[in-house]
């Protein structure tokens, strides 16, 4: 099993510009989030997912939109990117709702974004 | 409004001696509480889960208490090694089974 994956690694933007950031999980999980990281700070859940064709917002979902059409993908948009979403931006998934190991979360490597 | 704090920003201690970390609450109610590991340039890593049932819970080197009363978890690593040398989050899952994390207690075990 590859595990959690995440697409591209590092991302300069300008400011206005768009891009999508892509995570796909191989464990067949139900649940996905997204989350980003401040330097020196924990992790901001931004959207979630329990399961194919259902999102739902986070603590900051300003700026940011999510599809899940598929088990396996849950990408993250970013329409018009400004400096405030500089950031290192996590995707995690977990089986559900349940014991400890389904609800313990795999998170991806990660994705750098620097918007200038 | 909820309140996550971890003890220090940074703890450095001696190998071979047991790290201490805290993790303080208020405003919460937690359904659990977990605790993940985080190396630079990396996600984090799960390393344990206590629920709000349970006061203790063990893993090889690892332990972890949860004492709802005083709103308060610690997270223990007896016998460290300088490769326990990592930033640990603690996590609080509310009835959506959402994660908010602390910011994180940086540890460095020193030879």
């Amino acid at each position: 099993n590859a595990g959690v994956t995440q697409t591209p690694k590092f991302r300069i933007l300008k400011i206005g510009q768009s891009m999508t950031l892509q995570c796909t999980q191989d464990m067949n999980h139900n649940y996905m989030y997204w989350y980003r990281q401040d330097p020196g700070m924990g992790l901001k859940l931004i959207y979630y997912s329990v399961g194919a064709g259902i999102t739902d917002k986070g603590e900051v979902p300003n700026g940011y939109n999510v599809s899940r059409s598929t088990t396996e993908d849950f990408p993250l948009r970013l329409e018009l990117a400004a400096p405030s979403q500089t950031s290192v931006y996590f995707c995690a998934s977990s089986q559900g709702v349940g014991g400890a190991s389904q609800e313990t979360q795999y998170f991806g490597p990660g994705t750098r974004l620097l918007v200038l | 409004s909820q309140k996550i704090e971890q003890n220090s920003e940074a703890l450095n201690i001696q190998e071979g001696k047991t790290a201490t970390l805290t993790c303080n609450y208020t405003n919460y109610s937690p359904a659990y509480l977990q605790w993940y590991r985080q190396d630079p340039g990396r996600g984090p890593v799960f390393l344990l889960l206590i629920r709000e049932n349970e006061k203790e819970k063990r893993k090889e080197r690892l332990k972890v208490t949860f004492d709802t009363t005083l709103k308060q978890s610690l997270f223990h690593i007896t016998a460290s090694q300088p490769a326990d040398s990592a930033t640990y989050l603690c996590a609080l899952a509310g009835s959506a089974r959402q994660l908010t994390f602390g910011s994180g207690t940086q540890l460095t075990v020193l030879p």
